[in-house]
């Protein structure tokens, strides 16, 4: 049963638009969240995390939103650019077990010209 | 980038012949880990190192074994590979175990193809 989960295979967006991606989770031992962003052929690479005492962070274009009550997060980018085309993982971990990354199954976001 | 290399990049094996994955790093990070990643199932955690002879099972740790015996490589190891390991193995490393002081990097990953 996966207990990190991105409901969405797929997301499609204009240049200039708002993205939106989704992430469900079910374990409520999960402090600490995080977007994992990753081009064909390479491996993935940090975009942004959150610290459960949060329900926001942002950096630069990219905004991460935290509902615990729903145990549901948000990636927003804007304005989405071609360049932010790529798959986009989300990840949790629990305080309890360190560094233990449980991943969703990831989000294919194209940003169309 | 964290200098993380893994080889070999791609791999063509057959059912029950050993494989073997190499994950180096010049970081000196003490942390390693091993994941796959599957469709429909992101990154899975395999077996991760939290030094020198020092390592535990992640999530899908059954038909892989590892071994560090330096800090700067951790190798994965399939004694008899299955069609179910056609998988990418991607390599990551990190400075501590704690997930909100520092970020897992990752390496570029291995395709690993079994028929």
């Amino acid at each position: 049963d996966q207990q990190v989960k991105q409901n969405s295979p797929s997301l499609s967006v204009q240049e200039g638009r708002i993205s939106i991606l989704n992430c469900d989770y079910t374990n409520s031992m999960f402090d600490y969240f995080l977007w994992y962003k990753k081009y064909p052929a390479e491996g993935p690479t940090f975009l942004i995390s959150i610290s459960s005492i949060k329900d926001k962070n942002e950096d630069g274009r990219f905004t991460v939103f935290l509902n615990k009550s729903a145990k549901h997060l948000s990636l927003h980018i804007v304005p989405s650019q071609p360049g932010d085309s790529a798959v986009y993982f989300c990840a949790a971990s629990a305080s309890n077990a360190g560094n233990m990354l449980t991943f969703g199954g990831g989000t294919r976001l194209m940003v169309k010209p | 980038d964290a200098g993380i290399t893994q080889s070999p990049r791609h791999k063509v094996t057959e059912t029950g012949t050993p494989v073997t994955l190499r994950c180096h790093q010049t970081e000196n990070h003490r942390y390693m880990y091993w994941y796959r990643q599957d469709p429909g199932h992101g990154l899975r955690l395999i077996h991760y190192s939290y030094g020198v002879k020092d390592t535990d099972k992640g999530e899908v740790s059954d038909g892989y074994s590892v071994s560090r015996s330096k800090t700067e490589d951790f190798l994965l190891t399939l004694e008899s590979a299955t069609s179910s390991q056609t998988s990418v193995y991607f390599c990551a490393i990190s400075e501590s175990w704690l997930t909100w002081t520092n970020e897992q990097f990752f390496g570029p990953g291995t395709r690993l193809t079994v028929l």
